[in-house]
């Protein structure tokens, strides 16, 4: 099985900070990332989509990146609405897994 | 309108069985690939099930196999996920997902969500 390593764990930072996200893989998945945000009580919500692509309706502000087996989700400058915990979600033939999650703290 | 609406949850002891449904509308279901994902309390997201548009193909995540079946009718726009011989470590959120791709898996992301169905297992 492929296992994900996402860091931080957690991440304190202030309204117009850029915060960078990593997810490393231990084999090459290709480009199949995604990146996801949730808020608590909420379910997840689609962020990034094949490593690099933008989920319609999401700001532009948010943007991934990387591809084999190194990944990384920014956010260029980080809105109040923007506090919520992050997790990456590889798939590889058949197996979808999520990283541990990176919670967005206000400093 | 919530496209995805789950229920079937609540308290149930070891080794007993439960039935989750997830109700879909507002888009064709029978086009698209769906997911099971549960969250345990305080815990990350895990990938639990997943069947084609069809319900030809089928999928799991070991902890699971043997367990739970996912099962879908799409004469109905719905998604079952029938759980047996729960463990207390099956105790989570579970929220039925809807894949991105249609008529196949080649975009195996998670696009519209519930808003989750709580399963716990206790004596």
């Amino acid at each position: 099985d492929i296992q994900m390593t996402q860091s931080p764990s957690s991440v304190s930072a202030s309204v117009g900070d850029r915060v960078t996200i990593t997810c490393r893989a231990s084999q090459s998945i290709n480009n199949w990332m995604a990146w996801y945000q949730q808020k608590p009580g909420k379910a997840p919500k689609l962020l990034i989509y094949k490593a690099s692509n933008l989920e319609s309706g999401v700001p532009s502000r948010f943007s991934g990146s990387g591809s084999g087996t190194e990944f990384t989700l920014t956010i260029s400058s980080l809105q109040p609405d923007d506090f919520a915990t992050y997790y990456c979600q590889q798939f590889y033939i058949f197996s979808l897994t999520f990283g541990q999650g990176t919670k967005v703290e206000i400093k | 309108q919530v496209p995805l609406v789950e229920s079937g949850g609540g308290v149930v002891q070891p080794g007993r069985s439960l039935r989750l449904t997830c109700a879909a509308s507002g888009f064709t279901f029978n086009s698209h690939g769906m997911h099971w994902v549960r969250q345990a309390p305080g815990k990350g997201l895990e990938w639990v099930a997943a069947i084609w548009y069809d319900g030809s193909k089928k999928y799991y995540v070991d902890s699971v196999k043997g367990r739970f079946t996912i099962s879908r009718d799409n004469s109905k726009n719905t998604l079952f996920l029938q759980m047996n011989s729960l463990r207390a470590e099956d105790t989570a959120v579970y929220y039925c997902a809807r894949d991105t791709g249609e008529y196949d898996f080649s975009n195996p992301f998670f696009d519209y969500w519930g808003q989750g169905t709580l399963v716990t297992v206790s004596s």
